[in-house]
């Protein structure tokens, strides 16, 4: 089953406008990271948040965590064509090591 | 260079026909991870190891098997009980162990049956 579960499941914008993300999960958590896809490849890592954190900065990226909500969002601050690719989070449950995937957003960038 | 390295890339087989795809990774990792991803969908954890020896099922074992003698290396087998093997494979891995961070993916392997 999938842990997580992104919404929306597809994002269109234009280059320079915010891109926001959103994933909630069923189980209590170590942590939730985020990844991206592009088309055919392997996923690469963007950012880990703990569950003792609730914000989190990297560069143009900012992840929130709320854990009483089990939920957590990527928001993408002035986009370019380059983040064209698909979004997914990820969470491994307490006391394992148990990596479980949403569904993933795709998001298109206009140049 | 560090990394994980999947083969093949792609790889076509008959109904019926065992094929085994190959993860082998230079990290000094303890765990390794097998999923699946259909097209337009998101992964679906098949098998993880979180030491030599040792591995776990995750949400769809049934059909495939793994083994993990070696440290360095974790390949999956999609028997032919697996019903419908047509699908994008990812090999991950990390350090293991609680609080363990990121994930590191191979390219993948394209398996199509046919």
């Amino acid at each position: 089953s999938q842990q997580g579960e992104e919404d929306p499941q597809a994002l269109s914008i234009q280059e320079g406008e915010n891109a926001t993300m959103n994933c909630s999960y069923k189980t209590s958590i170590n942590n939730l990271q985020w990844y991206r896809q592009n088309s055919g490849r392997g996923l690469v890592h963007l950012i880990l948040i703990r569950s003792n954190e609730r914000e989190k900065h990297s560069g143009r990226l900012r992840v929130t965590l709320d854990t009483s909500k089990k939920s957590s969002s990527l928001l993408i601050t002035a986009s370019r064509a380059a983040d064209t690719a698909s979004y997914f989070c990820a969470t491994d449950t307490l006391n394992n090591n148990d990596m479980r995937f949403g569904a993933g957003t795709r998001l298109t960038v206009k140049p | 260079d560090g990394g994980i390295t999947q083969s093949p890339k792609y790889l076509f087989r008959k109904e019926g026909q065992n094929v085994t795809l190959s993860c082998e990774q230079n990290l000094n990792h303890d765990a390794m991870y097998w999923y699946r991803q259909d097209p337009g969908q998101g992964l679906r954890l098949i098998y993880y190891s979180q030491i030599v020896n040792d591995f776990q099922k995750g949400d769809i074992a049934e059909g495939y098997s793994v083994s993990r003698e070696k440290k360095e290396s974790f390949p999956l087998t999609v028997t032919s009980a697996q019903k419908n093997p047509t699908a994008f494979y990812l090999c991950a891995s990390n350090r293991g162990a609680i609080n363990t961070g990121e994930l590191f993916f191979g390219e993948g392997s394209r398996l199509t049956v046919l």
